[in-house]
């Protein structure tokens, strides 16, 4: 079975501060991908960051980066230099057969 | 460009209706993907389409939900006979085909079943 794990239902970070969402996994596959999506109150999915397991380099996309631990199943995501517009609920998923897992979601709540 | 759409993007039902939810893919796009998402959850996997061939519809949770793409592009979502349970946000999402990971979201159909 594939599971995901967002043990955080909600995040505030001061506008230009650091913040780390956490997400664990599991799955019994070596090679699959894993993502983190954005979803502002408009509801579309936004791509943020993914990470392929085969991989051991970190992904990194200009203020978003993440630690993926692949024998600790850990693939948690920072945003640094936080701005307002990245309040949104974030979703991490892992993705194997042609189907996405997702977790139950941060909400990320951005102070000015 | 035209992203993935859907519609209608709200949608009222009464219990045991039927209600159709429409899903235009990026043109082009091979694969389509359909998701529910229940209020406070992520989204959970329906089925999906590999041109007009729906190859996994593992994920639809009883009989009462079919989900067809006839000419391999436009997809509907017809569920029968709405149950309050069927509330939920439900997300299209389309890809290239040649990496099905890369997904691209449509803003989904709200559905509130009464």
């Amino acid at each position: 079975a594939q599971t995901v794990t967002q043990s955080q239902p909600e995040m505030s970070v001061q506008e230009a501060e650091t913040v780390t969402l956490s997400c664990t996994y599991d799955t019994s596959e070596s090679d699959y991908y894993l993502f983190w999506y954005k979803q502002p109150p408009s509801r579309q999915m936004i791509l943020v960051i993914r990470q392929e397991a085969y991989k051991q380099q970190n992904a990194t996309e200009n203020r978003f980066s993440v630690n993926f631990q692949k024998a600790a199943k850990s693939f948690s995501l920072k945003i640094s230099d936080s701005q307002l517009g990245d309040a949104a609920m974030y979703f991490c998923a892992l993705y194997n057969f042609n189907k996405f897992y997702f977790g139950s979601g941060t909400k990320l709540n951005v102070k000015p | 460009g035209a992203g993935v759409s859907q519609s209608p993007r709200y949608k009222v039902a009464k219990r045991g209706q039927d209600v159709a939810l429409r899903c235009d893919p990026i043109s082009g796009h091979v694969s389509l993907f359909w998701y529910q998402q229940a209020l406070g959850q992520g989204p959970e996997f329906l089925t999906y389409f590999q041109n007009e061939a729906q190859l996994d519809k593992s994920g639809l949770p009883s009989d009462r939900f079919f989900a067809e793409r006839p000419e391999g592009s436009v997809s509907t979502l017809k569920i029968q006979r709405t149950q309050q349970e069927d509330s939920a946000v439900y997300l299209c999402a389309s890809s290239p085909g040649t990496d099905q990971e890369t997904q691209y979201f449509g803003p989904g159909t709200r559905l509130l079943v009464l």
